[in-house]
Order: C-alpha cells, then sequence, then structure tokens
C-alpha cells in the first residue's frame, strides 16, 4: 500500500551539473505526471506518461529537460547544466487512468527539494 | 492560453469562522475540476473533483465547491473553519479529451483562534 515515492528528497547541486530525481509511482498506476513547484508559485506541469503512449513533454522549459519512464513503472527526471533558476520543488503524482482518459485522481510524491548554487 | 486564476494568495480568517477561496479558469470548453490541499510539510492530496453531474460537489474534512460554468468559477467553500484547515490549497483543471493538468498559484488559508 505504499503512495509515490521520491528519491532524493534534497538535493543540493552546482551551477552546471547535471541532476537525475527518481519517481517511484503507485503500483498499477499507468499515468505518471512531473511537476515543478517554483517558491510562492503553483505547481508547474512538465511532462505526462500514460501506458506506452508517447509523453506529453509539451511543459519541459528547455532542452536541457528531459525524463523517461521504464517498463511502465518508475520515471527519471533528468536537468542537465542546471541553472540557479531551476531551484525548485520537483512533484511526482501517479494516477490510475486505466481509461486513458485524465479524470482520475492524481497522487503526489513527497517531492525532491532542488537547490542549484 | 489555457489558466487558472486563485485570486487570493493568502486567505487570513478565525476559527469557526466561513471562508471561500476562488478559482477562476480560462475556458468555457468541458473540463474537469480539482481542488488539493497541502499541509504543512506535507504532500499535495486531493480534497475534491468535479467531473460531471451535480455542480455542486463535497470533498473531505467538510469542503465543498461548485462548478458555474457561465461564470467558468470553481470557489472553495467551508461553513466553518478550523485551526487544522491552516494549508495551501490549489485549484487544477484538466480540458477534457486532453491530461496537462494546469494548477493555480496556491492560495494560503491561515486560521487563526
Amino acid at each position: 500500500g505504499a503512495g509515490v515515492s521520491q528519491s532524493p528528497s534534497n538535493k543540493v547541486t552546482e551551477k552546471g551539473k547535471d541532476v537525475e530525481l527518481r519517481c517511484d509511482p503507485i503500483s498499477g498506476h499507468t499515468a505518471l505526471y512531473w511537476y515543478r513547484q517554483s517558491l510562492g508559485q503553483g505547481l508547474e506541469f512538465l511532462i505526462y506518461f500514460q501506458g506506452n503512449s508517447a509523453p506529453d513533454k509539451s511543459g519541459l522549459p528547455s532542452d536541457r529537460f528531459s525524463a523517461e519512464r521504464t517498463g511502465g513503472s518508475v520515471s527519471t527526471l533528468t536537468i542537465q547544466r542546471t541553472q540557479q533558476e531551476d531551484s525548485a520543488v520537483y512533484l511526482c503524482a501517479s494516477s490510475l487512468n486505466v481509461r486513458g482518459i485524465s479524470e482520475e485522481t492524481q497522487y503526489f510524491g513527497p517531492g525532491t527539494r532542488l537547490l542549484v548554487l | 492560453a489555457q489558466s487558472v486564476t486563485q485570486l487570493d494568495s493568502q486567505v487570513p480568517v478565525f476559527e469557526e469562522a466561513p471562508v471561500e477561496l476562488r478559482c477562476n479558469y480560462s475556458s468555457s470548453v468541458s473540463v474537469y475540476l480539482f481542488w488539493y490541499v497541502q499541509y504543512p510539510n506535507q504532500g499535495l492530496q486531493l480534497l475534491l473533483k468535479y467531473l460531471s453531474g451535480s455542480t455542486l460537489v463535497k470533498g473531505i474534512n467538510g469542503f465543498e465547491a461548485e462548478f458555474n460554468k457561465s461564470q467558468t468559477s470553481f470557489h472553495l467553500r467551508k461553513p466553518s473553519v478550523h485551526i487544522s484547515d491552516t494549508a495551501e490549497y490549489f485549484c487544477a483543471v484538466i480540458y477534457t479529451g486532453g491530461f496537462k493538468t494546469i494548477f493555480g498559484a496556491g492560495t494560503r488559508l491561515f486560521v487563526k483562534a
């Protein structure tokens, strides 16, 4: 009965380094979302995976950001050549979406707090 | 462009008073609407959602919201708040047929004794 888990919980990195953030969705959930929550702002949609379909990458802010989902389960968000403006909390959510539509509740992980120095 | 506007960034209110947190979205096409809550040092969790049917939706912890299609609004209400309701509340919309979830900037509800 585990929820969505994310690792690491906190990450401090130097400007220019690459970082990888991991998300383990709830078992059986076909949909997975990544969001970014900057200080004092709402959640910014980054990318969406649904089953084996091509992901919706429309929210990725630049080509330094990429994500993959292996075997329809675990997902990794990679930020290359990090910049200070990438500092934020990165949230992952999963949902059942058994009919491939978007009405299902999203269950959120605790987030990864990224600080780029 | 699709957007969600939460008109109040902070709402201070006394315990046992009623509260309304406002949310408007940018388009009148068919939508799914959600309210999520983020308690201090916790992750987001669903409070309630509107998919179809009755425009008045009841959620957890005594909250309810009303979908108003003509005003493109989905305001959240509670008749009597508790200290434990202190949290950040996010309104979100998914345009049916799509998957991208658009969140508002959040409203911080602060309940005072």
